[in-house]
């Protein structure tokens, strides 16, 4: 069992749907990330959260420390939101990053 | 301006090759890593350096050597490759070890036939 779980695995929506993307963990961490990975395979970071609730965009992260879980929504979905969206757990004491096995997104028009 | 770069992009070469791959970031951090993405897709780190000392060696064979010649750069040295080396593998940085986001390089695909 992976220490950083994704859920969807994979995820089809139809254009303008709010969509959900679950990460939970069982390490512990100082901080989690939201990547995006895009089809011809660059990532991108789109947050960093150590608590709370963080908006960009039409993208949403949430957190919740005490039961080692995050959210990542996108709002009004869109098919350039079309990608792999991957969670990284950056364990606490250490630099390293642990990922999780990533949330095949694709939005239809 | 590119503010972690990778090369090469592609890389194809023959087994029992020696390679290396090169990354250089602009963005002033301290903290670099690399991470191998196999072909499911899965990210694990390999390696990670802060201050050009090398903080983590996630159980990679003597055959991956990093070099850190100063913070902006993180090489990858591969010898003697083998065909289980084929995989994309991106180079990050990030200013504190973690507790700002990272920035990547857009990966080096490297195939061993």
């Amino acid at each position: 069992k992976n220490e950083v779980e994704q859920s969807p695995q994979n995820l089809t929506a139809q254009e303008g749907e709010f969509i959900t993307i679950n990460c939970s963990y069982s390490v512990g961490i100082s901080a989690l990330h939201w990547l995006q990975q895009h089809p011809g395979g660059g990532i991108v970071s789109l947050f960093m959260l150590s608590s709370g609730k963080k908006k960009h965009g039409r993208l949403i992260a949430t957190i919740n420390i005490q039961e080692k879980h995050s959210s990542l929504h996108i709002t009004a979905s869109h098919p350039r939101d079309s990608a792999v969206y991957i969670c990284a757990a950056f364990t606490s004491g250490t630099y390293k990053y642990i990922f999780g096995t990533g949330t095949r997104l694709k939005v239809l028009a | 301006d590119t503010a972690v770069s990778q090369t090469p992009k592609y890389l194809v070469t023959q087994m029992g090759n020696d390679k290396s791959i090169k990354c250089e970031q602009n963005l002033g951090h301290d903290t670099m890593y690399w991470y191998k993405q196999d072909s499911k897709k899965f990210l694990k780190i390999m390696f990670s350096y802060n201050n050009k000392e090398l903080i983590i060696n996630e159980t990679v064979p003597n055959r991956f050597s990093p070099k850190s010649p100063d913070k902006a750069h993180l090489n990858l040295h591969i010898n003697s490759l083998e065909l289980g080396d084929s995989a994309v593998y991106f180079c990050a940085s990030s200013p504190s070890g973690g507790y700002t986001e990272a920035f990547f390089g857009q990966g080096t695909r490297l195939t061993v036939v």
